[in-house]
């Protein structure tokens, strides 16, 4: 059974960069849909982007100016970046095997933008 | 963007009782909707898709019904498990789109 875990720092400053890695256990990153999805604090789910086993994306249209989704073959992981990040930003950071509908979501980790 | 709207935004059920929750999609979406459920601290689990298909491992008493702007997840009989939160999710139309998500509490 496929794993992923979130790993990354759990506060980023204003203005600064949030980057994030997936890594997947139990099962290839190859052949597959890979997404990130973000949950404000005690709000509801928003998708970030995705991206596909060849290195295809897509982005949410409202976040895409500031978002890169990249995978990494040789390591089973794959990354977000976020860019220009402010405090609407601070959130529960979810990646997940598949889109639209992803079958496997990690634990999730808080990221909280702060000076 | 299609804006998904679930209500009640809070169900106070039985165990071994029905629950009936309802998700509307500002426009319509065909039957490109599915069911999740969250429990605390973990990610959201995949419970149904296109709009009435379970997923691997959902349990039968998960159903689900509805096309174009009306949808419905039904738990015919609640188990302890089942006093979470779920979310409604459109896939018809980029970028996919979430309800607020109805929360199951014990009555």
């Amino acid at each position: 059974q496929v794993q992923l875990q979130e790993s990354g720092p759990g506060l980023v400053k204003p203005s600064e960069t949030l980057s994030l890695t997936c890594s997947v256990s139990g099962g290839s990153i190859n052949g597959h849909y890979w997404s990130w999805i973000r949950q404000p604090p005690g709000k509801g789910l928003e998708w970030i982007g995705y991206v596909y086993y060849t290195g295809r994306t897509d982005y949410n249209p409202s976040l895409k100016s500031r978002v890169t989704i990249s995978m990494d073959t040789s390591k089973n992981q794959f990354s977000l970046r976020l860019s220009s990040i402010t405090a609407a930003d601070t959130a529960v950071y979810y990646c997940a095997r598949g889109s639209p509908t992803p079958d496997s979501w990690g634990q999730g980790t808080l990221v909280t933008i702060s000076s | 963007e299609i804006v998904m709207t679930q209500s009640p935004a809070t169900l106070s059920v039985s165990p071994g009782e029905r629950a009936t929750l309802s998700c509307r999609a500002s426009q319509s979406i065909n039957n490109n909707l599915a069911w999740y459920q969250q429990k605390p601290g973990q990610g959201p689990r995949l419970l149904m898709s296109s709009a009435s298909t379970r997923a691997t491992g959902t349990p039968a008493r998960f159903s689900g019904s509805g096309y174009g702007t009306e949808f419905t997840l039904t738990i015919s009989s609640l188990q302890s498990e089942d006093f979470v939160v779920f979310y409604c999710q459109q896939f018809n139309n980029w970028p996919p789109t979430f309800g607020q998500g109805t929360k199951v509490e014990i009555k």
